[in-house]
Formats: structure tokens, C-alpha cells, sequence
């Protein structure tokens, strides 16, 4: 069981807007940023969001994040069938002491 | 170009050992946190270990706690995971990961990942 919850799988149509949530609680979301990842089948994760909304030089503005209180989300506008991966949320638990990782969402281009 | 290589991994029987290296290469080593981040097969991400830039500040996972330990060699650019008493649900991918420089928690390069596998 993760400490941050995020749905399992999303989809959408080339074109379409997709939203992820993440979800944690005060000891880790609510007074921590939040990153996310990408990964592509087969490969090593990439970081696509750092501090809540930052995008790393070469990522796409298709790709956003926000937070609100103990939630946090990524939307990928305009997708493309290349944006069919794993998306992880993370950041830093104050309690535990330690990085703590969604179970990670599937996204899906139909 | 940053390069990650992770080296060492392999199977060992449970309650072995095993160490992990990762060669760093392309950036200011001796700059950076750095950390392991496993995968077991089919499952999701789970950070293990933290180590700041003069491995002054060190964390661990509850999961290996007590029975990892992460090191560096600065001189060396090398970033290294001892593990022992290893268990069957240590069996994973083990990737190396680089802090960013202004949010730690925030890994902006990976390594490729060494597969460790805990067996009988």
C-alpha cells in the first residue's frame, strides 16, 4: 500500500486532456513539494514535474502539475501516443523521514 | 552527457549479501545527493536510500533500514549500496538516481537499473 494514492490507470483519446491525481496528507503533500515520472516500458524514469509545477529543461509544456492542500495532479494536454507510460508522483514524507511514491498510474492512448 | 552505470547486481540467496555500484560520470559528482530507487518486478517505484553531497545526511526506508547501507567515494565519483541479510522482497531493479540541485527530493537522472534477485 503507498503512502500517496493515485488511480491505477488512465486513458484518453491523441488529442485529448488527461489529469492525474495524487493524493497524501499533511505529513508529506501538504507541506512538501511535489515531483512527478514518466516511464516508458522498459526503461528508467525520467522526471517530468519538480516542485509542483516545474518543468526540467527538454519536457514538453503539454505537461503540467499543480497542488492544492494534501492533493496534487498532472495533466497532459494534447496527448500523444507517445505519452503512453507509467506516471509516479513523489515527495518527501516528514513523518517517515523518507521520499514516498505513488503506486503509479498507466496511461493509456486509445 | 550525465551517465549513471549501476554494476553488481546478479542473484543471492536470502540472507546473503551483495553490493551495488554506481559509476557516475558527465557532472560534478562531489556536488550532488544522490540515491537508490528499486522496483520489484511488476510493481511500482519505492525509494531505499539518501545520501547528501559529503555524506553527511544520510536516510533510509523503513523497508531496509538496519540492514543497507549507502556510501560514496567522491574521489571516485562512485556511489555504492551494501546489502545484506537480503530478503526474497528485495528482489528488484536497483536504480541509481541524481538529486536536483535545488530540490533534493527531485531525481533528475537515472541510471540503468540492476537487477537484483533474492532466491533459494
Amino acid at each position: 500500500q503507498s503512502v500517496l494514492t493515485q488511480p491505477p490507470s488512465a486513458s484518453g483519446t491523441p488529442g485529448q486532456r488527461v489529469t492525474i491525481s495524487c493524493s497524501g496528507s499533511s505529513s508529506n503533500i501538504g507541506s512538501n513539494t511535489v515531483n512527478w515520472y514518466q516511464q516508458l516500458p522498459g526503461t528508467a524514469p525520467k522526471l517530468l514535474i519538480y516542485s509542483n509545477n516545474q518543468r526540467p529543461s527538454g519536457v514538453p509544456d503539454r505537461f503540467s502539475g499543480s497542488k492544492s492542500g494534501n492533493s496534487a495532479s498532472l495533466a497532459i494536454s494534447g496527448l500523444q501516443s507517445e505519452d503512453e507510460a507509467d506516471y509516479y508522483c513523489t515527495t518527501w514524507d516528514d513523518s517517515l523521514k523518507g521520499v514516498v511514491f505513488g503506486g503509479g498510474t498507466k496511461v493509456t492512448v486509445l | 552527457e550525465v551517465q549513471l552505470v549501476v554494476s553488481g547486481g546478479g542473484l543471492v540467496q536470502p540472507g546473503g549479501s551483495l553490493r551495488l555500484s554506481c559509476a557516475a560520470s558527465g557532472f560534478t559528482f562531489s556536488t550532488y545527493s544522490m540515491n537508490w530507487v528499486r522496483q520489484a518486478p511488476g510493481k511500482g517505484l519505492e525509494w531505499v536510500s539518501y545520501i547528501n553531497s559529503i555524506s553527511s545526511a544520510i536516510y533510509y526506508a523503513d523497508s531496509v533500514k538496519g540492514r543497507f547501507t549507502i556510501s560514496r567515494d567522491n574521489d571516485k565519483n562512485s556511489l555504492s549500496l551494501q546489502m545484506n541479510s537480503l530478503r526474497d522482497e528485495d528482489t528488484a531493479v536497483y536504480y541509481c538516481a541524481r538529486s536536483h540541485l535545488g530540490v533534493v527530493t527531485a531525481f533528475d537522472f537515472w541510471g540503468q537499473g540492476a537487477l537484483v534477485t533474492v532466491s533459494s
